[in-house]
């Protein structure tokens, strides 16, 4: 079956714009989570959706957002882009809380 | 929340050694250990996973032995190949229900294999 879908792998922003990443979970996955990597602070939770609704919440400022649709494809969005926010975005799908969690190829954010 | 700490941070073997990492944890709830692998440019790709019921687990090369009273849980590579290079990074889960699809990473563990 497919793989966790992330569209686009690389993107360049710039600063004060906003950015809005895909994630299409593996098909019947209705949990998807988003991660941020970098290589100072590894990889930190941001949030987490479960049909539709937010279910976990991690330590990131408001400017961080995301939705998840019936289909269980999510987005996420950062506004008012910092230089700090160039990172490693990973998106993980999975069954329940506590099966496997597959992991996308990521979106590669670089703020300039 | 779940507190973590995996070492080493750096290995370095050579081919055909063993190598072992070891994640501690905070939470005595957790009940899933899982071990993920990431080549570079890559996602996290889990390797192997243990559940709270059993000590140990192996998978060919791959095995992870949990110790639920001391709370840590080790990941063990045996005969390791140059394919084996990457970033490893545990990820012990706590109950379901008590925190939904929330991770929490260790810091991580770069595994090099010269041949």
């Amino acid at each position: 079956k497919a793989g966790v879908t992330q569209t686009p792998r690389y993107l360049i922003k710039t600063r004060g714009q906003q950015v809005t990443l895909s994630c299409s979970p593996i098909s019947g996955h209705r949990s998807v989570s988003w991660y941020q990597q970098t290589p100072g602070q590894g990889l930190q939770f941001l949030f987490e959706y479960f049909s539709e609704t937010q279910r976990n919440k991690g330590n990131f400022p408001g400017r961080f957002s995301g939705r998840q649709f019936s289909n269980s494809r999510s987005e996420m969005n950062v506004s008012t882009l910092e230089l700090g926010d160039s990172a490693l975005y990973l998106c993980a799908s999975s069954w329940t809380e506590d099966t496997e969690a597959f992991f996308g190829q990521g979106t590669r954010l670089t703020v300039v | 929340g779940e507190n973590v700490e995996q070492h080493p941070s750096t290995l370095s073997v050579q081919e055909g050694d063993s190598a072992v990492i070891k994640c501690t944890y905070s939470d005595s709830a957790s009940n899933y250990f899982p071990w993920y692998k990431q080549e570079l440019g890559k996602g996290p790709q889990l390797i192997i996973d243990i559940r709270s019921n059993v000590g140990e687990k192996k998978d060919q090369r791959i095995a992870v032995t949990l110790n639920k009273t001391a709370k840590h849980f080790s990941l063990h590579i045996t005969e390791t190949q140059p394919e084996d290079s990457a970033v490893y990074f545990c990820a012990p889960h706590p109950p379901e229900g008590t925190s939904g699809s929330r991770l929490t990473f260790g810091e991580g563990t770069q595994l090099t294999v010269n041949p």
